[in-house]
């Protein structure tokens, strides 16, 4: 599975947007791009996915780069529920049942009020 | 609401206790799955499922089994605990097909093994 890279940490003032960056240089061309966030002392939850078109839902927006070897989480205002790690990942939509997430390490994103 | 609960929030065990840790989803999903995370390693897969009986191993299944006899249902056996394998346990289940269903995932269990 390709890899991707995440900054550790980000911070972000309460109201205002956030991008969070990840880069993924070795994407295949069957890669999706998914995006999942975990908020403290819970499970991850979906936010988001992408092949090559920018996407949007009520949650946030995801930006991908015209070569697909950079994505950008947007959060349009964040909120204080929105300070959680924020986890960039790949999935080979060729991978059928085996449909298992990597994980790294994510970015923590704090909110300042 | 789509709801995938777990039996425990936290545990506490002894080294080598025969541990049980069960999941259950209420969105007749096929796929489910067990994670361990751990400060600084992430999330890493243990095992999935992606039909009833039928189990596949993850990254690091040693040291456990699974178990599904029902569709809702998927446990995890540590069959003598061990303290490495103190750590939070997340159990997640998707629809079935293409590799693009999302994850739902329960709040987690967090194992202490003394």
């Amino acid at each position: 599975d390709a890899k991707t890279t995440q900054p550790n940490s980000m911070e972000s003032n309460e109201e205002e947007p956030v991008h969070l960056p990840c880069n993924h240089s070795t994407i295949s061309g069957t890669d999706y791009i998914h995006w999942y966030r975990q908020l403290p002392s819970q499970g991850p939850e979906y936010v988001i996915h992408g092949l090559t078109s920018n996407v949007n839902n009520r949650m946030a927006s995801l930006a991908i780069a015209e070569d697909r070897k950079s994505s950008t989480l947007i959060l349009h205002r964040a909120t204080l529920r929105d300070a959680a790690v924020y986890y960039c990942i790949l999935r080979d939509r060729k991978s059928g049942a085996t449909n298992k997430l990597i994980f790294g390490t994510g970015t923590l994103l704090a909110v300042q009020p | 609401d789509v709801k995938v609960t777990q039996s425990s929030r936290y545990l506490v065990k002894r080294t080598g206790e025969k541990v049980f840790l069960e999941c259950v989803q209420d969105m007749d999903h096929e796929n489910m799955f067990w994670y361990r995370q751990d400060p600084g390693l992430g999330l890493r897969l243990i095992y999935f499922s992606y039909d009833v009986k039928m189990k596949e191993k993850g990254d690091i299944p040693e040291g456990y089994s699974v178990s599904r006899e029902k569709k809702e249902r998927f446990s995890l056996i540590l069959e003598s605990a061990s303290t490495n394998q103190t750590s939070m346990y997340l159990c997640a289940s998707s629809k079935g097909g293409t590799s693009n269903y999302e994850q739902y995932f329960g709040p987690g269990t967090r194992l202490t093994v003394t």
